[in-house]
């Protein structure tokens, strides 16, 4: 069945950078697009950004840019987020999110969703 | 970008219908199709009810509609049950210059 399986949780200090992985099943990885939401604890959801697995070229929401790197390693199914100057505020869980269609500018809503990755950022 | 308006929280009996909307702008509702509405349940991912703004994917109960008219989508739950307590999040695809995708900030749905 198509999935996708994320990394396990990780604990940062303020200043460092985490990477979180997302690796697919189930269907061809470069058909579609991936994104990344993110969720603070009792808050709403926040799209982060996408990767287009195939092209290797991103989006990312304005007020992550410069701080957010997402990559992709395509014989292995995976892609990766990356954030760099964590603070307190990046504490979250972080999905990977597949859309149900891909299109050249816009992606149709998300079907398949990771299980979610914890990130604290604690001294 | 300014995420989307939801009210907070929204609460029925079993057996009733509720209304959940989501109110945007013509850069992002009123301007495509391209709503959708998730459910999550505490401490899992969400789940896609509603996609193209009232579509259902297959295995989602056709107890859960939506629709939208200018820039206020909705979500409809009929005969609500205990397993419909849960968040409910709309999204939309926005042309906003400082992001392409944005949600609302989430409804509880509370069944009494």
């Amino acid at each position: 069945q198509v999935q996708l399986v994320q990394s396990g949780a990780e604990v940062k200090e303020p200043g460092a950078s985490v990477r979180v992985s997302c690796k697919a099943s189930g269907y061809i990885f470069t058909d579609f697009h991936l994104h990344w939401v993110r969720q603070a604890p009792g808050q709403g959801l926040q799209w982060m950004g996408r990767i287009n697995p195939n092209s290797g070229g991103t989006n990312s929401a304005q007020r992550f840019e410069g701080r957010v790197t997402m990559t992709r390693a395509t014989s292995i199914s995976a892609a990766y987020l990356e954030l760099s100057s964590l603070t307190s505020d990046d504490t979250a869980v972080y999905f990977c999110a597949k859309p149900a269609t891909t299109g050249t500018t816009i992606d149709d809503a998300f079907d398949i969703w990771g299980q979610g990755t914890m990130v604290t950022v604690s001294s | 970008q300014s995420a989307l308006t939801q009210p907070a929280s929204v609460s029925g009996s079993p057996g009733q219908s509720i209304t959940i909307s989501c109110t945007g702008t013509n850069s992002d509702i009123g301007g495509y199709n391209y709503v959708a509405w998730y459910q999550q349940h505490p401490g899992k991912a969400p789940k896609l009810m509603i996609y193209e703004v009232s579509k259902r994917p297959s295995g989602v109960s056709n107890r859960f509609s939506g629709s939208k008219s200018g820039n206020t989508a909705s979500l409809t739950i009929s005969g609500l049950q205990a397993e419909d307590e849960a968040d409910y999040y709309c999204n939309s695809y926005t042309t906003s210059s400082t992001s392409n995708y944005v949600f609302g900030r989430g409804t509880k749905v509370t069944v009494l």
